[in-house]
């Protein structure tokens, strides 16, 4: 069955803390996977992913993809308040285009 | 357990026809959410559903509809496609704020 599992599913931390979210996934057909960020309503795209230990950066984050132990990192740096949200990971499969999600992570940062 | 089920996958349409995609909740989640997302763009929130009542809508355009039934599943309605319509439809359900998405409906408008 295929699926995708994120951990922790909540972390409280302090700002300037740095957060590590994990993403595993057993998914056939892997295409690629995206990291969004969801505050109040709609995923905002943070990252897609395709390609195993290539580091994509934008700005305090990072992420990180490895297609042999089918996992992948989100890291957050220096974290501010405004941060805390829910971070979504789902990948998607080439078979039926078809996108799983994971349940998230709910981070919240506290001043 | 069981996941949000979205049907049909896949979907091809004409210009100006009209189409519905479903969306089967969690069992006991109260809560339905769409999305659009368009090629290499956000999610762009549609409208939810709390209850069977419209609890929220976003940037839903006048020509798509949306009900809730009384077994909690969702139809998101839309008619005079365009091609810009043609995007990934999600529907997430949930029942103390936490959405959990389906796979999603590929939508392609020719």
């Amino acid at each position: 069955e295929d699926k995708v599992v994120q951990s922790p599913l909540s972390l409280v931390v302090h700002e300037g803390d740095t957060v590590t979210l994990n993403c595993s996934y057993e998914v056939t057909n892997f295409r690629s996977l995206l990291w969004y960020k969801q505050e109040k309503k709609a995923p905002t795209f943070l990252f897609m992913l395709t390609s195993s230990g290539i580091e994509k950066k934008s700005g305090r984050l990072s992420s990180i993809l490895d297609k042999k132990e089918l996992f992948s990192i989100l890291n957050i740096t220096a974290t501010q308040t405004g941060d805390s949200a829910v971070y979504l990971c789902a990948v998607e499969a080439y078979t039926g285009n078809q996108f799983y999600f994971g349940t998230g992570t709910s981070l919240t940062v506290i001043p | 357990a069981a996941g949000v089920i979205q049907s049909p996958r896949h979907l091809i349409k004409e210009k100006r026809e009209t189409a519905t995609l479903k969306c089967y909740p969690i069992p006991r989640h109260d809560t339905v959410y769409w999305y659009q997302q368009g090629p290499g763009q956000d999610p762009q929130f549609l409208i939810s559903f709390y209850e069977k009542m419209q609890s929220d809508k976003g940037s839903i355009p006048d020509r798509f509809s949306a009900q809730q039934f009384s077994d909690y599943h969702s139809e998101l309605n839309m008619s005079s496609l365009e091609l810009g319509d043609s995007a990934l439809y999600f529907c997430a359900s949930s029942l103390n704020n936490e959405q959990f998405f389906g796979p999603g409906t590929r939508l392609t408008v020719l």
